[in-house]
């Protein structure tokens, strides 16, 4: 019964190649995010989503584009993957905006 | 932009020792969070601290937020080889276009040795 699940787990691929992370959570919540952790561990938030919404959307390249098909999953597809997007993704979820957030246990992406 | 500026960014201490995690900023931030990360996992919600001069205390684990709500420490008493890990903080926004941001620390990588 995992809160926030997210897959795959591990994610290795080329550059220039497109790729797509899954993230589904069960705790009824109506906010979901997705961070990018660096290999320093600074964790950066990339988009957050209410209820289907997009409400943040950091500076990140359009070649990252979320998707909510309903408030209970936030996909993120990349597209054109560089050596630079080479990180720990995490997806998370909060009942509200400012309730705390709730992670699953990470995509680590790995750009041969 | 609102940065946390958290040290020390490593701590490395023996079993039994005491040690404080600093979180500091010029921002004022409608409440503070602090994580705690372990290998191959997210991380995990410690505490909420809301109200400026709050004190928390799980187990020996002791919270404070700052007056002014721009800074917060994290005090460990009697530190176990239980308590590695990576310890986050999070500044919180109340609303408009910082609905639901967090703002996060560098992290503190804490080594217990037995």
């Amino acid at each position: 019964d995992t809160a926030v699940s997210q897959t795959p787990k591990y994610l290795v691929t080329q550059m220039g190649n497109d790729k797509s992370i899954k993230c589904e959570q069960n705790l009824g919540h109506d906010t979901m995010y997705w961070y990018k952790q660096d290999s320093k561990k600074f964790l950066k938030i990339m988009f957050s989503y209410n209820n289907k919404e997009l409400i943040i959307n950091e500076t990140v390249p359009n070649r990252f584009s979320p998707k909510s098909p309903d408030k209970a999953h936030l996909n993120l597809h990349i597209n054109s993957l560089e050596l630079g997007d080479s990180a720990v993704y995490f997806c998370a979820s909060s009942h509200h905006g400012n309730q705390p957030q709730h992670f699953g246990d990470g995509t680590r992406l790995s750009i041969l | 932009t609102q940065l946390l500026e958290q040290s020390p960014q490593f701590l490395s201490i023996q079993e039994g020792e005491n040690l404080t995690v600093y979180c500091n900023s010029s921002s004022v931030f409608s409440s503070l969070q602090w994580y705690r990360q372990e290998p191959g996992e997210g991380p995990v919600l410690l505490v909420t601290v809301v109200t400026g001069g709050e004190v928390k205390k799980l187990k020996r684990l002791t919270f404070q937020f700052g007056d002014a709500r721009k800074d917060s420490s994290l005090h460990i008493t009697a530190a176990q080889p239980g308590d590695t890990g990576l310890y986050l903080c999070a500044g919180a926004n109340a609303g408009g276009t910082s609905y639901g941001k967090l703002t996060f620390g560098q992290g503190t990588i804490l080594t217990v040795h037995p």
